[in-house]
């Protein structure tokens, strides 16, 4: 039972342009959700999160957005670069838990 | 600088061999965590730690335990290692807490078993 989604396993973007990567859950007692950044051979690296009370947070390039209705966050990445190559994991936190349930990934390339 | 390492980069073990993983962190996080990696399936929890010698399950505890003995370090155990063990292996350390603190990642060790 997979918790937290994401179906696209892939995505090309154009260097410049905006990249936006989607995650969808079906628990509404998660906390908070977070995104990671792997690259191959390296453990992934935290990039944003953001709490379950706001619908946005913004850290420089990268933005993530909050649908609580419709139990959906995305992650926009403004102007994309090629070093954003990489594979990108939405996790989410459960109410109470020490746990984070993770989705299965999107690997994103930016083409220069 | 932050720092989560792993006693292993690559390792290839034999069916039927005890395996050990070692993850050390210098944050003085007390949340550790063990991780399995493989394709189409992200990352899937295994166990984690919340405190010295306090453990829990996590969703594919199955032929694997896990000892933790200093604050700092973090073990995972085949106890006889098998071919469905193969995989990446990632240790991760945070905060304490279900405040969606973030966590700090390992560079993985890949294990092969043959």
């Amino acid at each position: 039972d997979q918790q937290v989604k994401q179906n696209s396993p892939s995505l090309s973007v154009q260097e410049g342009r905006i990249s936006i990567l989607n995650c969808d859950y079906t628990n509404s007692m998660f906390d908070y959700f977070l995104w990671y950044k792997k690259y191959p051979a390296e453990g992934p690296t935290f990039l944003i999160s953001i709490s379950s009370i706001k619908d946005k947070n913004e850290d420089g390039r990268f933005t993530v957005f909050l649908n609580k209705s419709a139990k959906h966050l995305s992650l926009h990445i403004v102007p994309s670069q090629p070093g954003d190559s990489a594979v990108y994991f939405c996790a989410a936190t459960p109410s109470g838990t020490y746990k984070y349930i993770f989705g299965t990934g999107t690997r994103l390339k930016v083409l220069a | 600088d932050v720092k989560v390492t792993q006693s292993s980069r690559y390792l290839v073990k034999r069916t039927g061999e005890k395996v050990f993983l070692e993850c050390v962190q210098d944050m003085d996080h007390e949340n550790m965590f063990w991780y399995r990696q493989d394709p189409g399936l992200g990352l899937r929890l295994i166990y984690f730690s919340y405190d010295v010698k306090m453990k829990e399950k996590g969703d594919i505890p199955e032929g694997y335990s896990v000892s933790r003995e200093k604050k700092e370090r973090f073990s995972l155990i085949l106890e006889s290692a098998s071919t469905n063990q193969t995989s990446m292996y990632l240790c991760a350390s945070s905060l304490p807490g279900s405040l969606g603190y973030e966590q700090y990642f390992g560079p993985g060790t890949r294990l092969t078993v043959t």
